[in-house]
């Protein structure tokens, strides 16, 4: 298996604009996460699924962030509109099951944005 | 709310020698803790658990940590590290219900071999 693919690797963006990040999990993997890494905030959870659907969405940080995972092989983050403080890396995970103490996590190599 | 301390943002240490990598914790229950590594411009490796039992956990790539629960602390250690172990080591904490846990991470210790 490939592992969790994400795309793209890089995102330069301006102010205002939508951005649309995107993640394979996995084959037969039943959890996805989204996480956002910064230096300053370290990771964050931002939002997982289990089987497709938003299980605890508490971390988005705001309206402007929206996630969905409209079948098991495909997800998407989506910023709009974008802001310079979200330039982050945001990193997709996926795992066999639901919850994470029994299952291992798999990360993909992550999203780096840059809004300008 | 669960918490992870992880003190030293960056250490340097010679290859070949030991290494012990600092973490603590803040949770009111029985913490399920681990240790993830990242490499430069990778996503992050899962190093080791620590759910339940023996307090010393093995890992993979030599790495083991011990769970202290009167210091609330779950440190790594490698007795002798090579240039290959440079990248950056966090600690995290998962709570919750089970089947909806959330992995708490701390902000990462970077790690730098020196030969």
């Amino acid at each position: 298996d490939a592992g969790v693919i994400q795309s793209p690797r890089h995102e330069v963006t301006e102010m205002g604009q939508e951005v649309t990040l995107r993640c394979k999990p996995i084959s037969g993997h039943n959890s996805l996460f989204w996480y956002r890494q910064t230096m300053m905030r370290g990771l964050e959870l931002l939002i997982y699924f289990n089987n497709n659907v938003p299980i605890d969405d508490s971390g988005m940080p705001e309206d402007r962030f929206s996630a969905k995972m409209p079948n098991a092989s495909f997800s998407t983050l989506k910023i709009q509109p974008s802001e310079p403080r979200d330039s982050a890396v945001y990193f997709c995970a996926s795992s066999l099951g639901r919850g994470i103490t029994n299952e291992k996590l798999f990360f993909g190599s992550g999203t780096q944005l840059s809004v300008l | 709310a669960q918490s992870v301390t992880q003190p030293d943002i960056h250490i340097t240490v010679s290859e070949g020698a030991s290494l012990e990598l600092r973490c603590n914790y803040s949770y009111g229950a029985t913490p399920y803790l681990f240790w993830y590594v990242q490499s430069p411009g990778q996503g992050l490796q899962l190093l080791l658990k620590y759910f339940s039992g023996d307090t010393l956990v093995q890992g993979i790539k030599g790495f083991e940590a011990e769970f202290k629960r009167s210091q609330s602390s779950f440190n790594l250690r490698k007795p002798s590290v090579h240039w290959s172990d440079a990248a950056e080591y966090f600690c995290a904490v998962a709570a919750g219900s089970f089947g909806n846990e959330k992995l708490t991470f701390g902000t990462g210790t970077r790690l730098t071999i020196i030969p």
